[in-house]
């Protein structure tokens, strides 16, 4: 009963260096998110795919790039990381608009 | 836009009565609840899809009124367990995009 996964769990990172957060999901969910929080924040939409061969700018998408590789996954690509990009990274999916959003445990991604 | 939530936090005693409020200014189709504890993912409460429609869940429950596009989530005789930040979230009429507001930290002492 894994939901949705996300990998790594942990990530410290040079700034300049690139990098790839991985989420996949077991629900045959639609659609696909990508969050970030930062500290003492709520969270802010980066990208997102409605279905499996779309994808479209969220909120704060400058500096990433996504991947919607199947139905069940969605991938978040940081081409040159730099030290505001620091925060934890929630992937979540859903069925259909109305329905409930389901998150994984998020990655904690710090850029030294 | 960004929903805006009241009061930003919150602190009681265990058993009392708290009501975190969330405004949109959009026309509404659905508002998301969500609750957080520090460190982990947010978790599901509940969702309100039509205008003045009530839920409840346990001690937990919310309003949506569709006109005012404002939703409330009541939590009553409130427990240790419901620390946390609570987050509501807004989606419009076409819209595949959830908007989350800025949170409310509520703190439960015994």
């Amino acid at each position: 009963n894994a939901g949705v996964t996300q990998t790594p769990k942990f990530q410290v990172l040079k700034t300049g260096q690139s990098m790839t957060l991985q989420c996949a999901q077991d629900m045959n969910h639609n659609s696909m998110y990508w969050y970030r929080q930062d500290p003492g924040m709520g969270l802010r939409l980066i990208y997102y795919s409605a279905s499996e061969g779309t994808t479209d700018k969220g909120e704060v998408p400058n500096g990433y790039n996504v991947s919607r590789l199947n139905k069940r996954e969605f991938s978040l690509r940081l081409e040159s990381a730099a030290p505001s990009q620091t925060s934890v990274y929630f992937c979540a999916s859903r069925h259909v608009p109305g329905q409930p959003q389901h998150f994984g445990d998020g990655t904690r991604l710090s850029i030294l | 836009q960004q929903p805006v939530q009241s009061p930003q936090a919150v602190i009681l005693r265990e058993g009392e009565d708290a009501v975190i409020n969330c405004s949109s200014s959009k026309a509404l189709y659905s508002v998301h609840w969500y609750r957080q504890k520090h460190g982990e993912a947010p978790v599901f409460l509940m969702i309100l899809l039509k205008g003045g429609e009530q839920k409840g869940h346990e001690k937990i429950s919310a309003s949506f009124n569709e006109k005012k596009q404002q939703s409330s989530l009541y939590l009553t005789a409130s427990q240790l367990s419901y620390s946390g930040t609570y987050f509501c979230g807004s989606e419009g009429f076409g819209n595949e995009k959830l908007t989350f507001g800025t949170g409310t930290r509520l703190t439960i002492i015994p």
